[in-house]
This record gives C-alpha cells, structure tokens and sequence, in this order.
C-alpha cells in the first residue's frame, strides 16, 4: 500500500529534550515536506527537500533541523524543544515533475501526523 | 508573499448544496488546490484548477477565477461524510511549497 508513516503518532516531552520524528514514504517520491498545523492558522511548512541531500527552509524553520540521507527517510529534528513547538506535525511527499501547468507537488500525500506536546 | 482567505466555518443540510469560496494574494500564481481534512486526520488532496472555468469530480467541483483572484469548492448530495475541514492552497514556484488557507469547518447537519 503506497503511504506515508510517521512516528511516533504521539508524543509528550519536557522542554530541552531532543527529539526525533521519524518520515517515510514509499512511493519513491522525490520531494518531502514537514509541516506543522496550529488552531486558526492553517498548514505551515517547515522544511523541505527536493531529493536525497537537497533541504531548504520552509516558512517557519527556527528550532528544527531535518536531514534527506535517504529518498525515503527524512526525519524532523527538534535539538530543543520548547512549549511553542507544541503542534500538530504532518509530513508530506510527492513527485517533483512536471506536465504543463501542473507541477507534481500540487498533490501532495500526507502522513497521518504527529501530535507533540512540549511541557 | 502569499496569504489566502476563506471563510472560517459553513453549516449545511445533508443533501444540500455548498460552496467554500477563497481569495488569494499571491506573488507569482501558479494553480489552486483544494485539501479536505477530517478531524484527527490527514489532508487528502480534492483538486486543483491551473485554469479559469470549473472542474468536477464526481459530487465535488472546482471553479477558479485568476482574473478575480478567486476560486471555490462545491460540494453537492451532502453526506455526513463530508464534514470536515476544508483547504485552499497556493503553490510557491521556488520552494514547490504548498501554502494553505487557514481552512473552513464544515458541518454536515441531518
């Protein structure tokens, strides 16, 4: 079954901890996104990456790290944690391609998402 | 930059008629997405108009206006299904970002 993964699904922590949500899919999907969901404010993106070694900020990108050692894999590093990083996170994937006005990552398939609470 | 607008919250009949409108601001404009959200969920992708005119999927349809900068979703035959979240997206060229309206609640009422 083609699908994104995340995990953990479900996570609470203390402030400083470092953490690591894991991303993956298996559609060979060249572009990766992270994504984080607030009440009121929408979708934001976090980090992207266009393919294995290629990441680049999104709109929000202070406090996380990610990494594209994989095409599959591209993991959301939060070095230390703070209570506004209390969020919904969703990580996304697509093809990179495109066939006349549309470009592949206007389809983009999510994760299930990750809820994290920062204490 | 790019921001879009949408309404925060519509209500509807089951078997009714409903449209989500949304209106964008947008540097550069490069298509119109729609994403449905149930709660606790994952966005799933509805549609996407490139073009002005309407697009349909079965009881869903996408209507875009580049010239107005608008666009909106219509769904017909409402189900209870259908309640959820509902959201416009504008693609950035450089980052293949998609940004996100801030979403309309809709509910589906017997």
């Amino acid at each position: 079954e083609a699908q994104v993964t995340q995990n953990p699904r479900y996570l609470i922590t203390v402030t400083g901890k470092k953490l690591t949500v894991t991303c993956s899919q298996n559609m060979n999907h060249e572009y990766m996104s992270w994504y984080r969901q607030d009440p009121g404010l929408g979708l934001r993106q976090i980090y992207y990456s266009m393919n294995v070694e290629v990441t680049d900020k999104g709109d929000v990108p202070e406090g996380y790290k990610v990494s594209r050692k994989e095409k599959r894999n591209f993991p959301l590093i939060l070095e230390s944690p703070s209570p506004n990083q209390t969020s919904l996170y969703f990580c996304a994937s697509s093809l990179s391609g495109r066939s006349g006005l549309r470009y592949s990552t206007d389809t983009q398939y999510f994760g299930p998402g990750t809820r994290l609470t920062v204490l | 930059g790019q921001s879009l607008e949408q309404p925060s919250e519509v209500t509807a009949v089951e078997g009714a008629i409903v449209q989500i409108n949304c209106t964008y601001q947008t540097s550069g404009f490069y298509g119109l997405s729609w994403y449905q959200q149930h709660d606790g969920g994952a966005p799933t992708f509805l549609s996407y108009n490139a073009l002005d005119g309407l697009e349909e999927t079965g009881r869903f349809s996408s209507f875009l206006s580049r010239s107005d900068s608008y666009g909106y979703l219509l769904l017909q035959e409402l189900q209870m299904k259908d309640s959820a979240s509902y959201f416009c997206a504008v693609r950035d060229t450089g980052r293949r970002a998609l940004t996100f309206g801030s979403g309309t609640r809709l509910q589906v009422q017997p």
